[in-house]
């Protein structure tokens, strides 16, 4: 059973730094692993497909790393800014049936 | 494009009574449609995978009982959430994919209905 970590919980930083969100998961068979940004109960946002034959992806200000060997995910953002303030998710597409298992998130405030 | 709504957006119901929550695909036909659950703080779980005109797929630890889903046409999916109790008070999100066949296609989410049940 596929199961998606994500690390910190909770991050707080100064607008303008650069910073590293953290996924990994336990079964490296995955079609895809996507990042998703969600703001205070709303649905969710696409930032990122990476594929499994794919190594990284990158738009704008994000860029979102994949190993694969070691069921592992990063995800880059630049020059952070107070709107980047979400909780970001990953998940991995794995198993029949296109499942996306979703990790626990990360919660980034960006403060002025 | 790949447009997928929810509604309602929040509901408030008392403990007994049914709840319906719709999700739809505005520009395209979705033939699998997932529903996902997530409590406060936490991640989302699948609930079930729905496809159009057959029964629905429920993960292991959902009641089917509890949670009917109907896919009757190509753009719409029902989750029908029955005698409502407080611990099924939760966020309730679905998603649709194009339908295409294609291994891991994209699936497109909905904004999410937020219940709480009193």
């Amino acid at each position: 059973k596929q199961e998606v970590t994500q690390i910190p919980a909770a991050l707080s930083v100064p607008e303008g730094e650069n910073l590293v969100l953290n996924c990994s998961f336990t079964d490296s068979a995955i079609y895809n692993l996507q990042w998703f940004r969600q703001d205070p109960g709303k649905g969710l946002t696409s930032l990122l497909l990476i594929q499994s034959s794919q190594r990284e992806q990158t738009s704008g200000r994000l860029n979102a790393s994949l190993d694969k060997s070691s069921g592992r995910s990063t995800l880059y953002i630049a020059a952070s800014q107070p709107g980047d303030s979400a909780t970001y998710l990953c998940a991995a597409t794995s198993g029949g049936g296109n499942k996306l298992t979703f990790g626990t998130g990360t919660q980034l405030k960006v403060e002025l | 494009g790949a447009v997928v709504s929810q509604h309602p957006s929040w509901v408030i119901c008392k403990s007994g009574t049914s709840v319906k929550i719709e999700c739809r695909s505005l520009d395209f036909q979705a033939t699998t449609m997932f529903w996902y659950r997530q409590f406060p703080k936490q991640s989302l779980m699948l609930m079930a995978t729905s496809n159009e005109g057959s029964k629905a797929t429920y993960e292991q630890g959902v009641e089917k009982d509890k949670f009917l889903i109907n896919h009757a046409s190509l753009t719409l999916s029902t989750l029908t959430v029955t005698s409502a109790h407080p611990e099924d008070s939760s966020f309730y999100i679905c998603s649709a994919t194009t339908g295409t066949g294609a291994i891991a296609e994209t699936q497109y989410f909905g904004p999410g209905t937020r219940l709480l049940v009193l």
